[in-house]
């Protein structure tokens, strides 16, 4: 079957760097999205790598690595409003997104 | 760019009515859109994919007769819940897709919170 796993919640500090893990198995593979989302909010688009390796935006950071099914999500410089529910979502072979259950960051001061 | 806007943002409604949310993209024409519903605390679960001009393709375990779906033009798509129950209460959520590629990124409406009495 199809799946993808990413932690349920995740805690850091402001000012700090996490990386958000997420493996994924899929009937074939047409690249890996993430997306944030705050609470009662819809998702806003983050990256997409589908190729391997680190594609760097700012202050994320996304890499891929597909021998794996293996992706992570890099925030830098952390700020309390980057306190939201990360998802991690994998394109199948007929281009459908199977999304992950979200990954919940929580920002201390 | 890549705006999606959803109406409306709110709604509450008696349970057997039907309730319409709109799916608009403002800034480009979105051949495919998508119908998203999401509980509290969970991922998102597709509904249904839309396509201009054509029959909505509904997910397992979606009834077609009880989400409608019509994607009228480019720039619009609704979805009408009939006979809403209160099991329906949800979040509901739309994206559209930029380009004509499948591997074109999803643009998400703000959604649409429904909440049946």
């Amino acid at each position: 079957g199809q799946n993808i796993d990413q932690p349920t919640e995740m805690t850091a500090t402001e000012g700090a760097i996490v990386q958000i893990n997420c493996t994924y198995q899929t009937s074939g593979f047409n690249g890996l999205f993430w997306y944030q989302q705050h609470a009662g909010e819809a998702p806003t688009f983050l990256s997409y790598n589908v190729l391997d390796g680190l594609e760097e935006k700012g202050r994320f950071s996304s890499f891929l690595s597909r021998s794996k099914g293996y992706s992570y999500l890099l925030l830098k410089e952390l700020q309390m409003k980057d306190s939201a529910s990360y998802l991690c979502a994998a394109m199948d072979s007929n281009y459908q997104l199977i999304w992950g259950a979200g990954t919940k960051l929580i920002i201390k001061p | 760019g890549a705006v999606v806007s959803q109406h409306p943002s709110w709604v509450i409604c008696k349970s057997g009515t039907s309730v319409k949310i709109e799916c608009r993209s403002l800034d480009f024409q979105a051949t495919t859109m998508f119908w998203y519903r999401q509980f509290p605390k969970q991922s998102l679960m597709l509904m249904a994919t839309s396509n201009e001009g054509s029959k909505a393709t509904y997910e397992q375990g979606v009834e077609k007769d009880k989400f409608l779906i019509n994607h009228a033009s480019l720039t619009l798509s609704t979805l009408t819940v009939t006979s809403a129950h209160p099991e329906d209460s949800s979040f509901y959520i739309c994206s559209a897709r930029t380009g004509g590629s499948p591997v074109e990124t999803q643009y998400f409406g703000p959604g649409t919170r429904l909440l049946v009495l």
